[in-house]
């Protein structure tokens, strides 16, 4: 079964700029996550969709924001980019269906230099 | 919400020494804690993960033991190889959000 998918690998762009990035999920998972990952914030969590509609919330400025397609392949959109937006952009999905947390697959990122 | 501490931040072990990382969580509800090894370039991977109604879980050389009443659960790897050699994270969660720990940089010298 192939892995998550992100594209692009990598994305140069300057202050102001906007950015959409690409996830394509595990067959079969419906639910797709987005974490923001940099080196002195760690692993934060971004938001979750699940068929189509935002499940989960993280503490993230209106700027981010995403869409989940009937496919469940999902994009995530930044807007009005500022320096401090660099940073590796990782796509993880599941399942969805169980009540409990689910084992996430990551896929290996989106890594944005802002300048 | 869920705070996750992990400590140490960086680990250096002697090829066939064991390995332990230690992580606290906030959230009581929390019931699902993994744990993700991450190398250079590359997204986390998943080595093991554990739910609140077990107390410990082994995998071959990996291990993770889990306090609820403490709230705080452990990693462990025996016999450590140098292609252990990589950023380690745990992870606290319920529902459909899990949140990491800052990370713990496990370099194992020849």
């Amino acid at each position: 079964k192939a892995g998550v998918t992100q594209t692009p690998r990598y994305l140069i762009k300057t202050r102001g700029q906007q950015v959409t990035l690409s996830c394509s999920p595990i067959s079969g998972h419906r639910s797709v996550s987005w974490y923001q990952q940099t080196p002195g914030q760690g692993l934060q969590f971004l938001f979750e969709y699940f068929s189509e509609t935002q499940r989960n919330k993280g503490n993230f400025p209106g700027r981010f924001s995403g869409r989940q397609f009937s496919n469940s392949r999902s994009e995530m959109n930044v807007s009005t980019l500022e320096l401090g937006d660099s940073a590796l952009y990782l796509c993880a999905s599941t399942p969805g269906l169980a009540g409990a947390a689910e084992t996430q697959y990551f896929g290996p990122g989106t890594r944005l230099l802002v300048l | 919400g869920e705070n996750v501490e992990q400590h140490p931040s960086t680990l250096s072990v002697q090829e066939g020494d064991s390995a332990v990382i230690k992580c606290t969580y906030s959230d009581s509800a929390s019931n699902y804690f993994p744990w993700y090894k991450q190398e250079l370039g590359k997204g986390p991977q998943l080595i093991i993960d554990i739910r609140s109604n077990v107390g410990e879980k082994k995998d071959q050389r990996i291990a993770v033991t889990l306090n609820k009443t403490a709230k705080h659960f452990s990693l462990h790897i025996t016999e450590t190889q140098p292609e252990d050699s990589a950023v380690y994270f745990c992870a606290a969660g319920r529902d459909y959000k899990l949140s990491f720990g800052a990370g713990t940089t496990v370099t194992v010298r020849a």
